[in-house]
């Protein structure tokens, strides 16, 4: 779909490490998102990015930074994980028609 | 801030039934509203998307989405259930010249055969 891509799809980390997951797109789509899933809570924003070198934090951003040097690669870095970090994360793209396309999530367990 | 409700939690239903699955958002302005659903172990997929225009909206697989802007409402529908059909149901909503998509917290959809 739409041509976006996760990286890794699971990792398992100790506490205290720095995590770095990957979203990448082929299509030249200017608004990135990254969410978190988690039971009970549905889908909630950390970061979003507008264009390369562009962007903002979402409700959930905190012990979370984001980075986009190219339009096609968005970067969701933990820099110290936590066990409340273990969720599964999805990167997402919005289309030309306002549609929002998902990657395939990336399940990250703390330990 | 915006946010959006989703008040059925957890639906059982047995084939062939019909289901509606609430939605409300508490934005006034205008907001462009979708519905999307997560199978067991995959990714968010598109079912349907209002922008504009006729507020009932018909998606994929038989769905269908009415626009109720005097309730705030965006409740899914569907006049008959499949087994294939048990999965997760978020409604999410972009405010209009925003870019951040709100989600409500989901509505597991089990039906039985």
């Amino acid at each position: 779909d739409a041509g976006i891509t996760q990286s890794p799809r699971h990792k398992v980390t100790e506490t205290g490490t720095p995590v770095t997951l990957r979203c990448h797109q082929t299509e030249n789509h200017r608004y990135m998102y990254w969410y978190r899933q988690d039971p009970g809570h549905g889908l909630r924003l950390i970061h979003y990015s507008y264009g390369v070198k562009d962007t903002d934090k979402g409700e959930v951003s905190d012990g979370y930074s984001v980075s986009r040097s190219k339009t096609e690669d968005f970067l969701l870095t933990l820099e110290s994980a936590t066990s409340s970090q273990t969720s599964v994360y999805f990167c997402a793209l919005r289309t030309e028609s306002y549609g929002y396309t998902f990657g395939s999530g990336t399940r990250l367990t703390v330990v | 801030a915006q946010s959006v409700s989703q008040h059925n939690h957890h639906v059982i239903l047995s084939e062939a039934a019909s289901l509606e699955l609430g939605c409300n958002y508490s934005y006034g302005g205008t907001v462009n509203l979708f519905w999307y659903v997560q199978y067991p172990g995959q990714h968010l997929q598109l079912l349907l998307k209002y922008f504009s225009g006729d507020p009932l909206v018909k998606g994929i697989k038989g769905f269908e989405a009415e626009f109720i802007k005097s309730k705030f409402s965006f409740n899914l529908r569907k006049p008959s259930v499949q087994w294939s059909d048990t999965a997760e149901y978020f409604c999410a909503v972009n405010e209009g010249g925003f870019q951040k998509l709100v989600f409500g917290t989901g509505t597991r959809l089990l039906v039985s055969p």
